[in-house]
């Protein structure tokens, strides 16, 4: 059974600071893994996707590289702001098709101080 | 880009009462949707996959007749809570495929059963 891992649970650090979010999952026989941002009592967004055959993924200050064999992604975000502050989850998908799950980690909830 | 969208976005309900949460896909056709309920401080949890014209799949343990979902059409979805009770009350989020590679999510629909 597949198994998504985001440690910490959350994190705080000042604005303008590089940080590294990380995800690690059980199965590397993946699809494809997403992550995505979450803010408080809203719904999901999609950051990136990364295909399995990808390395990695960039949308503005937002960097995820995907290393399947060892079941690790990681979300690099450049000189944070407090807008980013956000719960943010990384989800692996197993197969194609439109059926295919995901599978979601808990989450990192992010604080960016001013 | 593909938008989803949730109705309600908060529901307040009576123990015992029946709540039915609408999903719509708006600027496209998902031949699935995805429902998810999600729990403060965790991740989402899977409750079951709806297929357009057949029945939805549940996710083990999700109990099929307490959450009815019917998929009528390529764009719509519904989620009926029967008989509510308080544990029930939760955050409930649907995604809908566009591709075979990527999930848009719905903002989510606040349940509080009293």
């Amino acid at each position: 059974k597949q198994e998504v891992t985001q440690i910490p649970a959350a994190l705080s650090v000042p604005e303008g600071e590089n940080l590294v979010l990380n995800c690690s999952f059980t199965d590397s026989a993946i699809y494809n893994l997403q992550w995505f941002r979450q803010d408080p009592g809203k719904g999901l967004t999609s950051l990136l996707l990364i295909q399995s055959s990808q390395r990695e993924q960039t949308s503005g200050r937002l960097n995820a590289s995907l290393d399947k064999s060892s079941g690790r992604s990681t979300l690099y975000i450049a000189a944070s702001q407090p807008g980013d502050s956000a719960t943010y989850l990384c989800a692996v998908r197993l197969y194609s098709g439109a059926n295919s799950k995901l599978t979601f980690g808990k989450g990192i909830t992010l604080s960016v101080r001013p | 880009g593909a938008v989803v969208s949730q109705h309600p976005s908060r529901v307040i309900c009576k123990s015992g009462t029946s709540v039915k949460i609408e999903c719509r896909s708006l600027d496209f056709q998902a031949t699935t949707m995805f429902w998810y309920r999600q729990f403060p401080k965790k991740s989402l949890m899977l409750m079951a996959t709806s297929n357009e014209g057949s029945k939805a799949t549940y996710e083990q343990g999700v109990e099929k007749d307490k959450f009815l979902i019917n998929h009528a059409s390529l764009t719509l979805s519904t989620l009926t809570v029967t008989s509510a009770h308080p544990e029930d009350s939760s955050f409930y989020i649907c995604s809908a495929g566009q591709s075979d590679y990527e999930q848009y999510f719905g903002p989510g629909t606040r349940l509080t059963v009293t």
